[in-house]
């Protein structure tokens, strides 16, 4: 079964400074890799995915990911962060035979 | 319906009651997934369905917590002599996989607490 390791349950950065929370997988088969984003007290919402096409996926909100086979990751970045990015992300990782795992998440929060 | 729906949406329950809880997903998906979120805390696997089949149950917590998915379609997660841990929001997700596009939704969850 596929697997995901998010580093670091909690990242703190000051706005306007680069956002990166790390995600690596663990698949036998060629992966699909998504990132999703809990608000507090609101339910999953899909920042982007990989699925086989272009190796850096752009998503919303600014975000971008990108997939490195060499490295099993699929780093999330975005270039400055807001006060609004402040979330709970989530790595996930599936193939096609619709194994779908996820991360532990990783908490972001945005000091002013 | 557009998405996933999920009921009851939110639910208490006295410790040792059983409770169901039941995920529909959008029409035409053929994977369905459950997952527990206690709170504050990540995602944990419970189970999937491939179909009506359920090719891996090892997420389940404990024999108490059971789930069927019939006719492709809708699934009820069961969690029998409720303890306080099991509280937690149980979420349900629908997967379609077709050529090379990958849709996955999420319902809005049921938020279960044992008293």
């Amino acid at each position: 079964a596929q697997s995901v390791t998010q580093l670091g349950s909690h990242v703190s950065v000051s706005e306007g400074a680069l956002v990166l929370l790390r995600c690596n997988y663990s698949s036998s088969v060629p992966p699909y890799l998504f990132w999703y984003v809990q608000y507090p007290n609101q339910g999953l919402q899909l920042l982007l995915k990989y699925t086989s096409a272009a190796t850096l996926v752009k998503g919303i909100n600014g975000f971008e990911a990108e997939f490195k086979k060499s490295e099993t990751s699929f780093h999330l970045t975005k270039p400055s962060a807001h006060m609004s990015d402040a979330a709970e992300y989530f790595c996930a990782v599936s193939s096609n035979n619709n194994d779908m795992r996820f991360g532990a998440g990783t908490r972001l929060t945005v000091k002013p | 319906g557009a998405g996933v729906s999920q009921s009851p949406s939110n639910k208490v329950t006295e410790k040792g009651k059983d409770v169901e809880l039941r995920c529909d997903p959008i029409s035409g998906h053929t994977a369905l997934y459950w997952y527990r979120q206690r709170l504050g805390q990540g995602l944990e696997f419970l189970i999937y369905f491939q179909g009506n089949s359920a090719p891996d149950k090892s997420g389940l917590p404990s024999d108490r917590f059971s789930a069927e998915r019939t006719g492709e379609s809708v699934s009820t997660l069961t969690i029998q002599r409720t303890q306080q841990e099991d509280s937690a929001v149980y979420l349900c997700a629908s997967i379609l996989v077709s050529g090379g596009s990958y849709e996955q939704y999420f319902g809005p969850g049921t938020r279960l607490t044992v008293t």
